[in-house]
């Protein structure tokens, strides 16, 4: 079965420091990753994807994701944090077992960028 | 446009209740989705819809019944609810059921059962 975790449940940082917000994936065969933000009493919002090609993946709003195989890990980051970062931030993966099936979320991170 | 649309914001029933959510998209996306969420936790999948199509129930209670009347409209309809069914429900939309394809939310209904 595919999935993905996410080893911290909070991640506080400084405003203008680096984030990380950290993803490992257990899948079989090529890996479909996806990155989701979620601010309070809203929707998910896409941030970006891995599908094939460069191991470091730029997305949304200044995100990027770098995919490293050895480690099998998928990890978020910024250059530079925001206090409007301040989230809950969602790992997934898609099931290339059974095309189609829907995402698989790991159980999230909420990010905290103080001022 | 990549919005998808969900109506109403907030709903408050009582378990004798019928109510639906209704969630819409002009995307043209051909694949939709239902998920429930609980607070603090991830997204866990009820329905998938493709080409408006049912294809994956997740063992879904029956006091909950999608419909797909269109390509753009994914209904939730709701009876009998117990109130541990209040929760966040979002609905999604993707371009197909392709492996490589990102979902796009909708804002969700904070659906409580009372």
């Amino acid at each position: 079965a595919q999935s993905v975790a996410q080893p911290e449940d909070q991640v506080n940082v400084a405003e203008g420091n680096p984030l990380t917000v950290k993803c490992t994936y257990s899948v079989s065969g090529n890996p479909y990753l996806f990155w989701y933000v979620q601010y309070p009493n809203r929707g998910l919002q896409f941030l970006l994807k891995y599908i094939t090609g460069d191991n470091l993946v730029k997305g949304s709003y200044g995100f990027e994701a770098e995919f490293n195989k050895s480690q099998t890990s998928f990890h978020l980051k910024k250059p530079s944090a925001l206090v409007s970062d301040s989230a809950l931030y969602f790992c997934a993966v898609r099931d290339n077992n059974q095309a189609g099936t829907a995402l698989i979320f790991g159980k999230g991170t909420t990010l905290s960028v103080s001022s | 446009d990549t919005e998808v649309t969900q109506t109403p914001k907030h709903l408050v029933m009582g378990m004798t209740n019928k109510k639906s959510l209704k969630c819409e998209q002009h995307m043209g996306h051909r694949a939709m989705y239902w998920y429930k969420q609980k607070a603090k936790k991830p997204p866990e999948l009820m329905f998938v819809y493709s080409y408006e199509k049912l294809s994956i129930n997740e063992s879904v209670p029956s006091r909950f019944s999608p419909e797909c009347p269109n390509s753009s409209l994914l209904n939730l309809h709701l009876h009998a609810l117990q109130p541990e069914d209040s929760a966040l429900y979002l609905c999604a939309s993707s371009q197909d059921r392709g492996i490589d394809t990102e979902a796009f939310f909708g804002q969700g209904t904070r659906l409580t059962v009372v």
